[in-house]
């Protein structure tokens, strides 16, 4: 049964660069899946910030895209987040989530079928 | 940017229908999907592709569609249905996913 763990520092400053990675256990990263990234704020909604395949193919949401980065690592079975110049708005609970995205139907389908439990990033000073 | 639309709360006594509405100009061209979030978890899919159920949910939820706006229906609340539920989908040329704002129901 597959499982993500994220990981990463809880505190970064202002400014600084938030850098945080999923584990993938019970399953290779290497399956034909795309990994993705979604934030919630304390208090608010869910936020998508991007995803990657584990070929190295990226997509990102336009509002965060000049400033993340997702990278995988299949020697690891895992993959990473980074979030540039980050400010008090950027915190939120990180997930790390599992794709299900297939275009051979009439829409593509794209939704999140399997999550991590989900890691606290505070910015401040 | 694209938006979709949830009303923040919905209340409904046991035993009684919740129905939850997700809005947005695309959904006549993407796939739908709803999400249960209970306090201090990750969220779960409940539906999928519309009307999908994924194994293990119990068959009170149900997704529907008609035109620009989609529906959760739980028929039969139970406590347990007390969450917080998002819809999900991607904007009309499939370049990014989007989320609704959370509807918070209540079992009263």
């Amino acid at each position: 049964q597959v499982q993500l763990q994220e990981s990463g520092p809880g505190l970064v400053k202002p400014s600084g660069t938030l850098s945080l990675t999923c584990g993938v256990s019970g399953g290779s990263i290497s399956r034909s899946n795309w990994w993705s990234w979604v934030r919630q704020p304390p208090g608010k909604g869910l936020e998508w910030i991007g995803e990657i395949y584990h070929s190295g193919s990226t997509n990102y949401n336009p509002s965060l895209k000049s400033r993340v980065t997702v990278s995988v690592d299949k020697s690891k079975n895992q993959f990473s987040l980074k979030l540039s110049s980050v400010t008090a708005a950027d915190t939120a609970v990180y997930y790390c989530a599992r794709v299900r995205r297939d275009s051979s139907g009439y829409y593509l389908m794209w939704y999140f079928d399997l999550w991590g439990r989900g890691t606290l990033v505070t910015v401040s000073s | 940017s694209y938006e979709l639309t949830q009303p923040p709360s919905v209340s409904v006594s046991p035993g009684q229908t919740a129905r939850i509405t997700c809005s947005g100009d695309a959904l006549p061209k993407q796939y739908a999907y709803w999400y249960q979030q209970k306090p201090g978890q990750a969220p779960v899919v409940v539906v999928y592709k519309d009307i999908e159920r994924p194994s293990g949910i119990p068959e009170r939820f149900s997704g529907s569609r008609s035109g620009t706006t989609v529906t959760l229906t739980i028929s039969g609340v139970q406590a347990e249905d007390e969450a917080d539920y998002y819809c999900q989908s991607a904007d009309r040329s499939a370049i990014y996913v989007v989320f609704g704002g959370g509807t918070k129901l209540t079992v009263l």
